[in-house]
């Protein structure tokens, strides 16, 4: 049974900064997916990552993930007020069964 | 692009009637799910169905089932609603074959409120 844990749950961080989610699972997924929410709406796509070693960028949000760690990154970099948003990470069971990440809420203070 | 809809953003019940959420999705998608999401536990995915009449448990079915008669259309069902059923509810769709690495699509959620 595929086990998404997320670190930190709340993340509060000044603008400019740079800071990095993680995400562990814990038998092998195919792929990792991270998704972000703001409050009040629905999840939206961010990346999806399909193999070992991928990277996926989008302005100041870097994915990347490790299957041989089970492991995988987003990394905000230089932040700006409009990221903060919950984000949350999940890995794929069989049969296109996503298992989510309690989430992480960012708040970005200027 | 994709569209999810559901059909209320917001809904509240009493203890013990019957509920029905419906969920639409117009991409011709052979998945569908449900999930409710509570705060500090991420989405738990309750069903899901691969195909028109078929349908899966997820991890907390308890209290819930689903309709799938039509490839578009999924239905959560909350049989007799209980206050423990007070949540946010998300329906998702995602393609199938070529397209596994497609994520799947979102619904704007319904707050389900049971007094």
């Amino acid at each position: 049974e595929l086990k998404v844990e997320q670190n930190p749950l709340f993340l509060s961080m000044q603008e400019g900064k740079n800071y990095t989610i993680y995400c562990n699972y814990s038998t092998t997924s195919d792929r990792l997916y991270w998704y972000r929410q703001d409050p009040g709406k629905s999840l939206e796509s961010l990346f999806v990552l399909l193999s070992n070693g991928a990277v996926k960028q989008e302005g100041r949000l870097m994915a990347s993930l490790d299957t041989k760690a089970r492991l995988s990154t987003l990394h905000i970099t230089a932040a700006v007020h409009d990221l903060s948003a919950t984000y949350f990470c999940a890995g794929m069971e069989y049969g296109n069964k996503l298992v989510f990440g309690a989430g992480t809420i960012l708040r970005v203070k200027s | 692009d994709v569209k999810v809809t559901q059909s209320s953003r917001y809904l509240v019940k009493r203890t013990g009637e019957k509920v029905f959420l419906e969920c639409v999705q117009d991409m011709d998608h052979e998945n569908m799910f449900w999930y409710r999401q509570d705060p500090g536990l991420g989405l738990r995915l309750i069903y899901f169905s691969y195909d028109v009449k078929m349908k899966e448990k997820g991890d907390i079915p308890e209290g819930y089932s689903v309709s799938r008669e039509k490839k578009e259309r999924f239905s959560l069902i909350l049989e007799s609603a209980s206050t423990n059923q007070t949540s946010m509810y998300l329906c998702a769709s995602s393609g199938f074959g070529t397209v596994l690495d497609q994520p799947q699509h979102f619904g704007d959620g319904t707050r389900l409120s049971i007094l």
